[in-house]
């Protein structure tokens, strides 16, 4: 029978070309977010995080961008490289008791760099 | 280098046997996940604790999941009977006490036939 599972997002850059990936979360309690890579056959691997009182975050070649009006985070990476090629997952969390560290991932987006 | 540690990476096993994850977080690290993560739900969390406290395994079938953590070091998660839904990539990931970016290990890929 057909398999059923996630249609994840794609995205295919060039090498040296900008990327942008987007998520949307549902809780508007929540207050932290976190961008994750996941290589194939590896664990997911923190990239870079961001809090509610803020909408902009920069790393080395990356930035996070978040605006809470619409529930929308992005990750931005510059100049991408064939070793960005990954599942890239937004995960974020709600502060508040047993909720606190506690992350909601989303479904995630494969990112896939070409020479 | 500190890295969460899990064994075994891979395990095979029949319907119905016992399946035993273990995991080491980081030293110092006293917030612990264990989570799976299929094609079909993508990551799930099952269940973390707190200082070896439990603080939620809403997210894990009660009847044959079991999660535990012996010591500080030591966090383990059974299966008992396993089913063939059970195949997933199960992993484990932990955090500093007040902190909130949670470092995962390599993962146990189970496969149950």
């Amino acid at each position: 029978g057909e398999s059923v599972g996630l249609h994840l997002p794609t995205l295919s850059v060039q090498e040296g070309d900008n990327s942008i990936i987007n998520c949307a979360y549902s809780n508007s309690a929540s207050d932290y977010f976190i961008w994750y890579k996941q290589e194939s056959g590896k664990g997911p691997q923190f990239i870079i995080d961001i809090r509610s009182n803020m909408d902009k975050r920069q790393g080395q070649r990356v930035t996070v961008l978040l605006n809470k009006t619409v529930k929308h985070l992005s990750l931005q990476i510059a100049a991408t490289q064939p070793g960005d090629s990954a599942v890239y997952f937004c995960a974020e969390n709600r502060d508040g008791g047993t909720s606190y560290g506690k992350l909601t991932f989303g479904q995630g987006t494969i990112l896939t760099v070409h020479p | 280098d500190a890295r969460v540690t899990q064994t075994p990476r891979d395990k095979v096993t029949e319907m119905g046997q016992e399946v035993t994850m273990r995991c080491q977080p980081i030293l110092g690290h006293n917030t612990v996940f264990w989570y799976r993560q299929t094609m079909m739900q993508g990551l799930e969390l099952l269940a973390y604790f707190r200082n070896r406290a439990p603080l939620d395994d809403s997210g894990m079938p009660k009847d044959r999941f079991s999660a535990e953590m012996p010591d500080a070091t030591l966090a383990t998660l059974k299966i008992q009977p396993s089913e063939p839904r059970d195949s997933a990539v199960y992993f484990c990931a932990s955090a500093v006490l007040q902190g909130r970016i949670a470092f995962f290990g390599q993962g146990t890929r189970l496969t149950v036939v």
